[in-house]
């Protein structure tokens, strides 16, 4: 079956930084995605991985490794609007994305 | 730009009613998709259009039907509701499946079915 593997719930404190970290086991991998969604709100994309490696963007960056089937999403300077859930998303052999349940990220003053 | 919009924004359907939850978006998107998102779990398939006049069936396709007539739009029918298809329903749309090709979403439909 295919797997995506997520904490549920991590807090951190303003102006710090955080990982979070995605395990995933699917049927092929055609790249991996990180969206961000705040309570009551859609999915946002952040940031897309296809190759190994480290991708920046501002106060986010993503690492993939693919031989270990392992993403994280670092957060820098944390902020209070960044209290958000942060999902995890492989797209398959399929073309389709498979969605873990998310990260519930809580900052704190 | 108004992306994807989504109607109703909410809803309570009696079990055993028929529902229509629409779907538009103005990016000329080829591929479009239904999720639904249940507390817990990550978004599920419901339903996908790589292209206007084709559809496919996700992850959880049972009670669901949808169509895609043109590039546009892209219902979501209930046939007949069951409580355990209570849930937010979400559509999205991408420019294309593969490569560099972000899924944009819309703002959700809340359905409770009783």
């Amino acid at each position: 079956g295919q797997n995506i593997d997520q904490p549920t719930e991590m807090t951190a404190t303003e102006g710090a930084i955080v990982q979070i970290n995605c395990t995933y086991q699917t049927s092929g991998f055609n790249g991996l995605f990180w969206y961000q969604q705040h309570a009551g709100e859609a999915p946002t994309f952040l940031s897309y991985n296809v190759l190994d490696g480290l991708e920046e963007k501002g106060r986010f960056s993503s690492f993939l490794s693919r031989s270990k089937g392992y993403s994280y999403l670092l957060l820098k300077e944390l902020q209070m609007k960044d209290s958000a859930s942060y999902l995890c998303a492989v797209r398959d052999s399929n073309y389709q994305l498979i969605w873990g349940a998310g990260t519930k990220l809580i900052i704190k003053p | 730009t108004a992306g994807i919009t989504q109607a109703p924004t909410s809803q309570i359907l009696a079990a055993g009613r028929s529902m229509t939850l629409r779907c538009t978006q103005d990016m000329r998107h080829n591929a479009m998709y239904w999720y639904r998102q249940d507390l817990g779990l990550g978004l599920r398939l419901i339903h996908y259009s790589n292209t206007a006049g084709t559809t496919g069936k996700g992850e959880v396709p049972d009670g669901y039907s949808v169509s895609r007539a043109n590039t546009d739009d892209f219902p979501l029918t209930l046939a007949s509701a069951v409580p355990s298809q209570t849930s937010v329903y979400f559509c999205a749309s991408s420019d294309s499946t593969g490569g560099y090709n972000e899924q944009f979403f819309g703002p959700g439909t809340r359905l409770t079915v009783l």
